[in-house]
């Protein structure tokens, strides 16, 4: 088992839905997770952190599931301008980041 | 500040001639990351570096790839010889401290085309 999975989508949804994807991780004593946003030919941005149970930023709602040991994104109201691929990142025992290969959403009108 | 500043932006080399790619993370930060991003691949974590020190260079791909910190505000990533199968985006990364402020602030990268 990788030690960060996504799903690679890419998820194709209609402006205005509700899209969430998942990021499964191994390491069972990481106490905080990040989801990055990468638009294309560009560098990855942080989108959200998560030290708890979750974080919500408008319309941006990370969860986290520490039993099943995975977190998720969850996106209302989706714009165009979502369009991007999602990253995902949680440190291991050395406090490094392990990166997800990415979640591709497309918001289509 | 800034962010983190990466140079050049664009590199096109032919197969065999050196590469050396440059970086100034965010002052303050400890940490630098280089990483490679490929399609195939993803990102890739190359070598990290804290308080100017090499850490883990683990992912390296060969001995043809070498990293530098000479000094807090630079880092190169320097590649001889090139190869075709080098190209790629590398970005250079920079952090603030371990725990909770792993996070990593990206530069804009350079994408390197071996021909």
């Amino acid at each position: 088992r990788k030690e960060v999975e996504q799903d690679p989508g890419p998820f194709n949804v209609p402006e205005g839905a509700t899209v969430a994807f998942n990021c499964t991780y191994s390491n069972s004593a990481s106490q905080s997770f990040f989801w990055y946003r990468q638009d294309c030919r560009k560098e990855p941005k942080l989108l959200m952190s998560v030290y708890s149970s979750g974080n919500e930023d408008g319309r941006f709602t990370a969860q986290l599931n520490r039993a099943s040991q995975y977190i998720s994104l969850l996106i209302r109201d989706s714009k165009l301008s979502d369009s991007a691929t999602y990253l995902c990142a949680v440190p291991d025992s050395n406090y490094q980041l392990i990166w997800g290969a990415g979640t591709k959403l497309i918001i289509k009108p | 500040d800034a962010g983190v500043i990466q140079s050049p932006r664009h590199e096109v080399t032919e197969m065999g001639q050196e590469v050396t790619l440059r970086c100034k993370p965010i002052s303050g930060h400890d940490y630098l990351f280089w990483y490679r991003q490929t399609m195939m691949r993803g990102l890739e974590l190359l070598i990290y570096f804290n308080n100017n020190v090499p850490i883990d260079d683990s992912g390296m791909p060969e001995d043809r790839f070498s990293a530098k910190m000479p000094n807090a505000s630079f880092s190169t990533l320097k590649i001889q010889p090139s190869e075709p199968r080098d190209s790629a985006v590398y970005f250079c990364a920079s952090s603030p401290g371990q725990g909770s402020n792993t996070e990593a602030f990206f530069g804009q990268g350079t994408r390197l085309t071996v021909v």
